[in-house]
């Protein structure tokens, strides 16, 4: 069963970092490309940021380029976010999503994680 | 301000038909495939359509997409109580290289 779970938020201090973990099973990873999305307390989906299945292309959202660094481990079926500078407006849960695939197999978006809460507070 | 323009809100009830519109512009819309989420309250998003107008397994009939220009739609028929949910649409915009969502519909079932 194809799966994506999210870790690694939780209560932090405006100005700190939080490394944010995406676990994928069920399917080849690496073959995938992978998103980070975000959404406010009561507001719409925000996308953050996308990556190719290789690692090499990398997209973001303006308001988070130069703070955000989305990465990936193939060898461990892991998408990352590395957050650095962290302000309120980073308050969200963050959902990874799965992106197209190299075969052209599955349409963009397909599956979801539940998402990690990261609340940024003094 | 978004990018992409949703109607915040609309309404039906059991059996109507509701369309949700979502606009863009040449950079997005005009030359991208558009997905459409589906949003139940403290739940992930669900993808009701892909590529425009595509279905993936599972998805009802009575839901469909369709695009015209700089515009798409999501239309839901046979309304029920459990289509109420947030809907959102999202494209790749060729000038910001980058995705964009539009702010979401509420649907509610009178």
């Amino acid at each position: 069963q194809v799966h994506l779970v999210e870790s690694g938020g939780g209560v932090v201090q405006p100005g700190t970092s939080l490394r944010l973990s995406c676990a994928a099973s069920g399917f080849t990873f690496s073959t995938y490309a992978m998103h980070w999305v975000r959404q406010a307390p009561g507001k719409g989906l925000a996308w953050v940021a996308h990556l190719s299945h290789d690692g090499i292309h990398k997209y973001y959202e303006d308001s988070v380029k130069g703070r955000f660094t989305i990465s990936r481990d193939n060898s461990k079926n892991t998408l990352y976010l590395q957050i650095n500078s962290l302000r309120g407006e980073d308050t969200a849960l963050y959902f990874c999503a799965r992106g197209h695939s190299i075969y052209g197999s599955a349409p963009n978006m397909d599956v979801w994680g539940r998402g990690t809460t990261v609340t940024v507070s003094s | 301000q978004s990018v992409l323009a949703q109607p915040p809100s609309a309404s039906g009830t059991p059996g109507q038909r509701v369309t949700i519109s979502c606009s863009g512009s040449s950079s997005n819309i005009g030359t991208n495939s558009v997905n459409w989420f589906q949003q139940l309250p403290g739940t992930a998003p669900k993808l009701l359509i892909y590529s425009n107008n595509q279905r993936p397994s599972g998805v009802p009939d009575r839901v469909s997409g369709s695009k015209s220009g700089t515009s798409a739609s999501l239309a839901i028929s046979g309304l029920q109580s459990d289509d109420e949910a947030d809907y959102y649409c999202v494209v790749w915009d060729d000038s910001l290289l980058g995705y964009v969502f539009g702010p979401g519909t509420k649907v509610t079932v009178l």
